[in-house]
């Protein structure tokens, strides 16, 4: 089946930690990007990659970093630079216009 | 500055009855403005895609119109269901300089349809 796999589904961190979320598509899409979720908030855009080995910051980039070495894969590393990291985080991809979203991945931190 | 301004407020409705809702933006020029729905803990999912040239797209129950005069779009589900309680959001692209774009999202209307 094609689509967009995030995981770990939950993830905790203590605090002054990094950790990686990960995001792989099997849809052969050149787009990809990261969204975080507040409760009852929209999504904000934090990087998207239009195409291996570029990528450009979105409008929350702070405290977050991503890497794009393969189509398939875009992880985000979220870093202790990042003073309020709980939250939902979403990856897509994209080919033409309509974005395909993953399951997202809840961080808390503890 | 830019925003994509969608009613905070969750629309309550009766079943059956058609829903509206609204998504305004400011200070962008999309050529493209999409609807997806979210559920609780899960990742938005895809309705419709209208273009700056369509006045207005159907697909079963929903219809979107798009106004770039108004700077606005309309998303209408007829004859609402239950099932149809969720929240929408709309998005839209902004074009970078250098011919990159970014999918921008709205903050999303929770509609909730009562049986």
């Amino acid at each position: 089946d094609g689509g967009i796999t995030q995981s770990p589904k939950y993830l905790f961190r203590k605090e002054g930690q990094n950790v990686t979320l990960s995001c792989e598509q099997n849809l052969n899409h050149d787009a990809m990007y990261w969204y975080r979720q507040d409760p009852g908030q929209g999504l904000r855009l934090i990087y998207y990659s239009q195409i291996v080995n570029d990528f450009q910051k979105g409008d929350i980039a702070e405290g977050y970093s991503v890497s794009r070495e393969k189509k398939e894969s875009f992880p985000l590393t979220v870093t202790s630079a990042q003073k309020n990291p709980t939250a939902f985080y979403l990856c897509a991809s994209s080919m033409e216009r309509e974005a395909f979203f993953g399951q997202g991945t809840r961080l808390t931190v503890v | 500055s830019q925003k994509i301004e969608q009613n905070s407020e969750a629309l309550n409705i009766q079943e059956g009855k058609t829903a509206t809702l609204t998504c305004n933006y400011t200070n962008y020029s999309p050529a493209y403005l999409q609807w997806y729905r979210q559920d609780p803990g899960r990742g938005p999912v895809f309705l419709l895609l209208i273009r700056e040239n369509e006045k207005e797209k159907r697909k079963e129950r929903l219809k979107v119109t798009f106004d770039t005069t108004l700077k606005q779009s309309l998303f209408h589900i007829t004859a609402s269901q239950p099932a149809d309680s969720a929240t929408y959001l709309c998005a839209l692209d902004d074009f970078r300089m250098d011919s990159s774009y970014k999918l921008i999202f709205g903050s999303g209307t929770r509609l909730l349809v009562r049986p």
